[in-house]
């Protein structure tokens, strides 16, 4: 069974307005949460790096204060859309290291599409 | 620097054939490789990995896949395709900083179509 859930699976938002993502490990404390986002067509590309009570650490060309990560509990990362555009449309995918597992395991949620208009 | 090429964004195989998808990778150090695949409204299920144990990989559903370092090259295969395979396959490589801080690095994905 699933091991990784995201919420929303799809969402629809005016441009300008905020939009958030859900990650939850489903059974095991996830401490890691990387946030991937995947243009069609294109590779997952890595977003940034979440840490359980710490800042997330975000990959170049990443506007941080654009794309909001909150890890605030172990089961639970968050990302915000904010002052989403059309160009912020896009397939939005976390996933975290299973800590029993090998840490070169990740578990992926099943993904977020938004759509902005 | 690590990067991954999958040759390929569609493949399409009769059930019953040969199942090949390429995969080759660019790594500064030893990498680690990985396919995964995703069906439709599904998160990205791991196939197969290789972390520089034996070259040749056996993953679950009947894959494999072998590790050639001198064709810098992981291709995916299986020997007889179901239409249950069809589905989207990523190759992906680990920067192995080791701990749970991994960084994946994905190909652009190949579509695999089985046909009766």
């Amino acid at each position: 069974g699933a091991v990784v859930s995201q919420h929303p699976s799809w969402v629809i938002c005016k441009s300008g307005t905020s939009v958030k993502i859900e990650c939850r490990s489903l059974d095991f404390q996830a401490t890691t949460m990387f946030w991937y986002r995947q243009f069609p067509k294109q590779s997952l590309m890595l977003m940034a790096t979440s840490n359980e009570g710490s800042k997330a650490t975000y990959e170049q060309g990443v506007e941080k204060d654009k794309f909001l990560i909150n890890h605030a509990s172990l089961t639970l990362s968050t990302l915000t859309v904010t002052s989403a555009h059309p160009e912020d449309s896009s397939f939005y995918i976390c996933s975290t290291p299973r800590p029993s597992g090998s840490t070169d395991t990740q578990y992926f949620g099943p993904g977020t599409r938004l759509t902005v208009l | 620097a690590q990067s991954v090429t999958q040759l390929g964004s569609h493949v399409s195989v009769s059930e019953g054939a040969l199942v090949l998808l390429r995969c080759n990778y660019s790594s500064s150090v030893p990498p680690y490789l990985f396919w995964y695949v995703q069906y439709p409204n599904q998160g990205l299920q791991l196939l197969l990995k290789y972390t520089s144990a034996a070259t040749l990989v056996k993953g679950i559903n009947g894959f494999e896949a072998e590790f050639k370092k001198s064709e810098t090259s992981f291709h995916l295969t299986k020997p007889s395709a179901h239409m249950s395979d069809a589905a989207e396959y990523f190759c992906a490589v680990s920067d192995r900083r080791g701990g749970t801080a991994s960084k994946l690095t994905f190909g652009t994905g190949t579509r695999l179509q089985v046909t009766l």
